[in-house]
């Protein structure tokens, strides 16, 4: 019930291509959906977030696409650069209970 | 001006010591935290401490105690290290907000190695 299954572990994509994050989540309390960024010798940063009353929130080349039903939610990277080659982390909570619940990471590698 | 900050950022310890990673933010907010990322890169909470009150104890060993002198602070001694805790250590904070959520601001991390 309180976990967030992230894939894939790792993902290559050639510079100009589109990186897609999966996750899916089991609870249906929770209620915000952020994804993290983080790169090597630092701490994850918050990249994007979406709550469940909406289907798509896009923020520059990066965009969540939620879907309630199937309890899945996506992070698209697009147009994918060296610079965005880092470990991201979607991660679900219920508002109040301070708790997130992330997922286990994904490394993605941008080739130039 | 770091929004979360923690040291040391590096902790290379022998078995059996006690070591104290300090950890202090300055957004204001009411909620702290520790997680604990091991070398498979999974981030897994720790403790969580809202206005100096502990809300969240994971099943953690006792070694491992937390302390928040006020809002702003938040410690973590470990006694008795063992080689098993070594990963990297993060301190984080928060600030509920009904409009944006519950935004997690995460400091750069202490990389404690023990031997």
């Amino acid at each position: 019930q309180q976990q967030v299954k992230q894939s894939p572990q790792s993902l290559i994509v050639q510079k100009g291509g589109i990186s897609i994050i999966n996750c899916a989540y089991e609870n249906t309390a929770f209620d915000y959906f952020p994804w993290y960024q983080q790169f090597p010798g630092k701490g994850p940063a918050l990249l994007i977030a979406i709550r469940p009353d909406v289907s798509e929130k896009k923020e520059g080349r990066f965009t969540i696409s939620f879907n309630k039903s199937a309890k899945q939610f996506s992070l698209h990277i697009m147009d994918s650069q060296p610079g965005d080659s880092a470990t991201y982390f979607c991660a679900a909570t219920r508002s109040g209970t301070y708790k997130y619940i992330f997922g286990t990471g994904t490394r993605l590698k941008v080739l130039a | 001006d770091t929004a979360v900050s923690q040291t040391p950022k590096y902790l290379v310890t022998q078995m059996g010591n006690d070591k104290s990673i300090k950890c202090e933010q300055n957004l204001g907010h009411d909620t702290m935290y520790w997680y604990k990322q091991d070398s498979k890169k999974f981030l897994k909470i720790m403790f969580s401490y809202n206005n100096k009150e502990l809300i969240i104890n994971e099943t953690v060993p006792n070694r491992f105690s937390p302390k928040s002198p006020d809002k702003a602070h938040l410690n973590l001694h470990i006694n008795s290290l063992e080689l098993g805790d070594s990963a990297v250590y993060f301190c984080a904070s928060s600030q509920e907000n009904r409009g944006t959520g519950n935004t997690i601001y995460f400091g750069e991390g202490s990389w404690l190695t023990v031997v």
